[in-house]
Formats: C-alpha cells, structure tokens, sequence
C-alpha cells in the first residue's frame, strides 16, 4: 500500500530536549515537505527536499532542520524545542511534476507538545 | 506571495442540503489546485484535483470548479451526509521554480446536522 508514515504519532517533551520525527514514504517520490498546522494559522510550509542531498527551506523554517540522506526518508529534527513549536507536524511526498495531476501524499501527522 | 483564503471558516447545514465552498487565491500562477478533507486529529485526504488548464472536475456527489483568471474555486458537495462533516482545506500549487510549494487556505469547517 502506497503510503507515508510519520514517527511518533504523539509526544510530548520538555523545551530544550533533542527531538527527531521521522517521515518515510514507499513511493519512491523525489519531493517531500513537511508542514505545521496550527489554529487560525493554517498549513505552513517548513522545509522541503527535490531529491536526496537536496533541501530548502519553507516559509517557517527557524528552529528546525533537515536532512535527505535517502530518497525515502525526511526526518524533521529540533535541536532544542521550545513551547511556540507545539502543533501538528505533517510529511507530504510527490512525484517531482512530472505531470500536472501529480498530487501531494500527507502522512498521519505528528501532535508534539513542548513543556 | 500567494495568498490562499476560504470562506465561510464554518458552516453547519441540515441533512441532504447541498454545500458549496468557496475558496480565492490571489497569484493565478498555479500549476493545479487540490481539495482536501480532515477529520479531527487525523490527516488530509485528497479529494480532487484540478489541472490549472481545467475548468472542473467531479467524483461522485462532489464537482469542484476552477476560474484561474479570477482566482477562485468552488467545492460542491450534493446532497449532504453526516459523514461530511469535517474540515476541507483547498491549496493551490506552483512549479518547480517555486519549490513545488502548496499553499493552503484556512478551511472550511463543515457540519451537517441528521
């Protein structure tokens, strides 16, 4: 079954602890992105990656990192959390446009709290 | 920068009432636009898809349209169900030059009452 998947579905942490999230999709997909999805406030772009070893940055990218060491795999890394990153974390994957009905692939989501 | 804007932000409607959702975009630049649907908590459901050379396109009770000069869609959804209630989000897409970025609006919270 085509799909992506995100670790840990929940957590819950104290600010300033190292954090990672993995995301991993089984459609070989070159783009994958992760997004924050907070009341009032949408979906925002954080980072995102064409291809392996490849990685930009979103419209909200302070405070995170990324890496694409494998073209399935993007984990979303906090190197020192903080309260105002509590929200819902989404994984996307795509095909990179090859077509224009190429759709976007959301994971389950991640609800991290920072205390 | 595209902005993405949907209303109403919430709507409640009686049972076999039909819904339609508006949404506006103000780059009309995109390369497609996207429905989704969320349950609480859960993640996002893609429910259709419109090519920016398409004018709409339909699957089952939903028809969503595209007017990319004036920069907006509309979600139609016929006769409606309790298990329609739930938010839906559109988000329209750029090229590659624009980092393939989907830009969402804020939803429309659905409710549809037995």
């Amino acid at each position: 079954e085509a799909q992506v998947t995100q670790n840990p579905r929940y957590l819950i942490t104290v600010t300033g602890k190292k954090l990672t999230v993995t995301c991993s999709q089984n459609m070989n997909h070159e783009y994958m992105s992760w997004y924050r999805q907070d009341p009032g406030l949408g979906l925002r772009q954080i980072y995102y990656s064409m291809n392996v070893e490849v990685t930009d940055k979103g419209d909200v990218p302070e405070g995170y990192k990324v890496s694409r060491k494998e073209k399935r795999n993007f984990p979303l890394i906090l190197e020192s959390p903080s309260p105002n990153q509590t929200s819902l974390y989404f994984c996307a994957s795509s095909p990179l446009l090859a077509h224009t009905t190429d759709t976007q692939y959301f994971g389950p989501g991640t609800r991290l709290t920072v205390l | 920068k595209q902005e993405v804007t949907q209303i109403p932000a919430a709507l409640s409607v009686p049972e076999g009432e039909n819904l339609v959702l508006n949404c506006s975009f103000t780059d009309s630049a995109i390369y497609n636009l996207q429905w989704f649907r969320q349950d609480p908590g859960k993640g996002l459901t893609s429910l259709l898809l419109i090519q920016s050379s398409q004018r709409e396109q339909t699957s089952g009770r939903l028809n969503a349209s595209l007017d990319k000069s004036s920069g907006r869609s509309t979600l139609y959804i016929a006769a409606s169900q309790p298990g329609d209630s739930a938010t839906y989000l559109c988000a329209v897409r750029r090229g590659k030059a624009a980092g393939n970025k989907l830009t969402f609006g804020g939803g429309t919270r659905v409710l549809v009452k037995p």
